[in-house]
């Protein structure tokens, strides 16, 4: 069984601050795949970043950053200087290597303020 | 490339009633799947296609949800006899099995309120 768990369930932050999305996963496969979306409030679901297991190098995309550390089954998400259009809800998710369905979690509303 | 598209994007219907909704793909894709979207929840998995061939459905499928992908191209999630808990949001995405990424591409979504 897949699980994945956001335990923030809002974060409301000043514009400028920066903001950490906690992400923890439960699985039995020894290969697996991560991901990040974010869910505006037009509600399409888009795609920010994937992660294999095998690959537990940071990454880092403009103002975002992502932390996967396999020792704590953690994949976390950092946004930096953050802005009013960063406000949306995100979700992690994981995915067997051999099987695509995607396993969410709750999900985290993150609330920008100017 | 258009994106994922489904319709209708809001349906209400009265208890007991069927719906169907429709989900186009990229076109290029060949795998799809549907997901239902509940308020304040992540999605969760239904069912996927690859090609036209239903490779696996959940069992929050019950046996008044049918899919079908006919000719591998798009895709209809049937609902009969609708009841108030399948009230929610119906995501439909789409990836390219093979492909150089993985990720699924996810449509807008059809609101389903049941009265």
């Amino acid at each position: 069984a897949q699980k994945v768990t956001q335990a923030q369930t809002e974060i409301s932050v000043v514009e400028k601050e920066d903001v950490t999305l906690d992400c923890v996963y439960e699985t039995r496969d020894t290969t697996y795949y991560l991901f990040w979306y974010k869910q505006p409030p037009s509600g399409e679901l888009v795609f920010l970043i994937r992660r294999n297991s095998f690959d537990e190098q940071n990454e880092i995309s403009g103002r975002y950053s992502w932390n996967f550390q396999k020792s704590t089954s953690s994949f976390n998400f950092t946004i930096t200087a953050s802005q009013v259009v960063d406000s949306a809800v995100y979700f992690c998710a994981l995915s067997p290597s051999n099987d695509y369905k995607l396993s969410f979690g709750a999900g985290t509303t993150v609330t920008v303020r100017a | 490339d258009t994106g994922v598209s489904q319709n209708p994007r809001h349906k209400i219907t009265k208890r007991g009633q069927n719906v169907t909704f429709r989900c186009d793909p990229i076109s290029e894709h060949n795998r799809l799947y549907w997901y239902r979207q509940t308020l304040g929840q992540g999605p969760e998995f239904l069912t996927y296609f690859q090609n036209e061939a239903q490779l696996e459905k959940s069992r929050l499928l019950s046996d008044r949800f049918s899919a079908e992908r006919p000719k591998g191209s798009f895709s209809t999630l049937e609902i009969q006899r609708t009841e108030q808990g399948d009230s929610a949001m119906y995501l439909c995405a789409s990836s390219l099995e093979g492909g150089h990424s993985y990720e699924q591409y996810f449509g807008p979504g059809t609101r389903l309120t049941v009265t």
